[in-house]
């Protein structure tokens, strides 16, 4: 089945500078890649997401890269803030028969020092 | 719009005792519904999928069942639970957005 690699799984950044989350897929045929934050406590929470006729999408203070050919895509949270601080999930999706599976990345925490 | 209600908000039961977790989604006709497990600080895992009444398909074994008795409902349950059963589980309308709140399950 599908694999998703998902780097660093702890990233220290000060407030206001730049955080990149990194991820990796196996399966091709993977078509639809959402990046979630979980705070603690709480499920987790859809912020932005890119499909695979996409190379970018931006949401705000939010960057989504999508290499194909690669198999790589990335979140880039631009001027970060405390409020930023939490777990991170990649996931990318493809359809099998009536299931659009889900597989996610192992999770990066973040956190944002003011 | 769409509201996703699931019960109980938090369990903790014995080990070998029996479990049932329920969902219920509102304002979405044949909806299609997941189950997702997370382990205390960990990843979520897809355990099930159902696209229709009476059907479920299982995605990731981790000894629990899966029934879909009405249209609206998702039931997980099992007859005996394992320690390795701990955790967060997470029932969904869409493979890709949670809006259910959670059940957090320990086993002790």
């Amino acid at each position: 089945g599908e694999q998703v690699e998902q780097l660093p799984s702890i990233l220290r950044v000060q407030e206001g500078s730049s955080a990149s989350i990194n991820c990796s897929y196996e399966d091709s045929a993977s078509n639809y890649f959402p990046w979630y934050k979980q705070e603690p406590g709480e499920n987790p929470k859809l912020i932005i997401d890119i499909r695979s006729n996409m190379e970018r999408k931006q949401i705000q203070e939010l960057i989504v890269l999508l290499d194909k050919k690669a198999k790589r895509f990335s979140l880039h949270i631009t001027d970060t803030q405390p409020g930023d601080s939490a777990m991170y999930f990649c996931a990318a999706m493809r359809a099998t028969g009536g299931n659009n599976k889900l597989t996610f990345g192992q999770g990066t925490v973040l956190s944002v020092i003011p | 719009a769409q509201t996703i209600h699931q019960w109980p908000v938090a369990e903790i039961k014995a080990v070998g005792s029996p479990l049932s977790l329920g969902c219920t989604i509102k304002g979405k006709s044949s909806p299609n519904l997941y189950w997702y497990w997370q382990a205390t600080g960990g990843t979520l895992q897809q355990l099930f999928y159902s696209i229709t009444v009476g059907q479920v398909e299982s995605v990731v074994q981790l000894n629990l069942s899966a029934s879909r008795p009405k249209d609206d409902q998702f039931i997980l349950s099992t007859e005996k639970l394992l320690l390795s059963h701990s955790g967060f589980y997470l029932c969904a309308w869409r493979a890709e957005v949670f809006f259910g709140k959670g059940t957090r399950l320990t086993v002790v």
